[in-house]
């Protein structure tokens, strides 16, 4: 059964620091990969997705990788700002049209 | 394009009411889930469907809910009766099938509250 974690639950960090955000899963036998933003009250939006594939996506400061082999991706998010305060959750496609969803990152950005 | 639509987006009864959740899907989009966010479980896929038949009901979590997609453009995800224990948050989310790049397009959510 795939499961996903996400390491840490929660990290505050000051305006314009670097930071990486963490996904594992147990069965490397993904579809894809995606990297959701969820504001508070609000629904989640796709920020990043990785074929199986592939090794990385890129959009503006956010980096997001993928190795299979070893069950990890991570979130770059270069130059963190205030606005990046949301919770950000990383979702596997097994297979077939079931997406598995971590419990998400709370990241809060201090000003 | 307008998004996922989602109404209403705060629902608030009492137990034993039927609810009734409406979603409309980005026009194109094949596929339509219904999920459930609680604090407990995090984000469970309750229906899946595709070309506007279900698929796989069987995140369902009884008889008690049923959902719908009489056509392409919406969808219905309904709760009768009504328990304090469905109190969550309920998203509606398409996609595109187009055999490859398939990212997920969420609703903003109903809040239900049964009280």
């Amino acid at each position: 059964k795939q499961e996903v974690t996400q390491i840490p639950a929660a990290l505050s960090v000051p305006e314009g620091e670097n930071l990486v955000l963490n996904c594992s899963f147990t069965d490397s036998a993904i579809y894809n990969l995606q990297w959701f933003r969820q504001d508070p009250g609000k629904g989640l939006t796709s920020l990043l997705l990785i074929q199986s594939s592939q090794r990385e996506q890129t959009s503006g400061r956010l980096n997001a990788s993928l190795d299979k082999s070893s069950g990890r991706s991570t979130l770059y998010i270069a130059a963190s700002q205030p606005g990046d305060s949301a919770t950000y959750l990383c979702a596997v496609r097994p297979g077939g049209f079931k997406t598995i969803f971590g419990a998400g990152t709370r990241l809060f950005v201090k000003a | 394009d307008a998004g996922v639509i989602q109404s209403p987006r705060h629902e608030v009864t009492e137990m034993g009411q039927e609810v009734t959740l409406r979603c409309k899907p980005i026009s194109g989009h094949n596929s339509l889930f219904w999920y459930r966010q609680t604090m407990m479980r995090g984000l469970e896929l309750l229906i899946y469907f595709n070309n506007n038949v279900p698929i796989d009901d069987s995140g369902m979590p009884e008889d008690r809910f049923s959902a719908k997609m009489p056509n392409a453009s919406f969808s219905t995800l309904k709760i009768q009766p009504s328990e304090p224990r469905d109190s969550a948050v309920y998203f509606c989310a398409s996609s595109p099938t187009s055999g490859g790049y398939e990212k997920l397009f969420f609703g903003s959510g109903t809040q239900l509250s049964v009280l």
